[in-house]
């Protein structure tokens, strides 16, 4: 089956950092971009930036340069994003999503991870 | 940014209606535009890509259409699996972005 599993719901404080994980299984990881979106409570989508997963290059969206980063573990099919110097506008429910260009891109995500919610609370 | 205006915020309808989404662009974006279905809890699912192409195993009840600013979601005849809220997602830009999402309720 082909799935994207995200790791378990975040409890963080202002100013710490989150990693959270997205572990493929069914398709041939490293052929498949994968991307990541966010959504806050009662907004609308939001994106992040996208990492190719064999090789490990990132293009992230200019809101978040600087604070995100996005890295890969081919041998367990993984990818990761890491956001630091958290804030109350960070808290948001997170997705990993596959781009569904076969060894491309085309930025139309055909599946998503369940979502990790990070909540940023003192 | 490409700013992706949806309405009505919420649409009111009973099963076996037919349901018309509307997703307007700030500047043109061609065909590049997707639509999604998101039901609390899950993940979202690709409904339609390139303005009008139905993804895999997307039922034919979903159609999209326009191009340039203006995109219509068309769902011809409301399912109970149906009520979800939908969102719109350009990517004729180097920086994509999505709409508010219309809620699809029932009546």
């Amino acid at each position: 089956q082909v799935q994207l599993v995200q790791s378990g719901a975040e409890v963080k404080k202002p100013g710490a950092s989150v990693k959270v994980s997205c572990k493929a299984s069914g398709f041939t990881f490293s052929t498949y971009y994968i991307h990541w979106v966010r959504q806050a409570p009662g907004q609308g989508l939001e994106y992040m930036g996208i990492i190719k997963p064999s090789g490990g290059s990132t293009r992230y969206a200019q809101k978040f340069q600087g604070r995100v980063t996005m890295s890969t573990d081919t041998s367990t099919s993984a990818v990761f994003m890491e956001l630091s110097s958290l804030r109350s506008e960070d808290m948001a429910m997170y997705y990993c999503a596959r781009d569904m260009s076969l060894r491309g891109v085309n930025y139309v995500f055909d599946i998503w991870g369940q979502g990790t919610m990070v909540t940023v609370s003192s | 940014e490409i700013v992706l205006t949806q309405s009505p915020g919420t649409l009111s309808l009973s099963p076996g209606e037919r349901a018309t989404l509307s997703c307007r662009a700030s500047q043109s974006v061609s065909n590049y535009l997707a639509w999604y279905q998101h039901k609390p809890g899950q993940a979202p699912r690709l409904l339609i890509y390139g303005a009008s192409s139905r993804a895999t195993g997307i039922p034919d009840r979903f159609s999209g259409s326009g191009s340039g600013t203006d995109f219509t979601l068309t769902i011809s005849s409301l399912e109970p699996e149906d009520f979800a809220v939908y969102h719109c997602q350009q990517y004729g830009s180097s920086l994509l972005t999505f709409g508010g999402g219309t809620k699809v309720e029932i009546k």
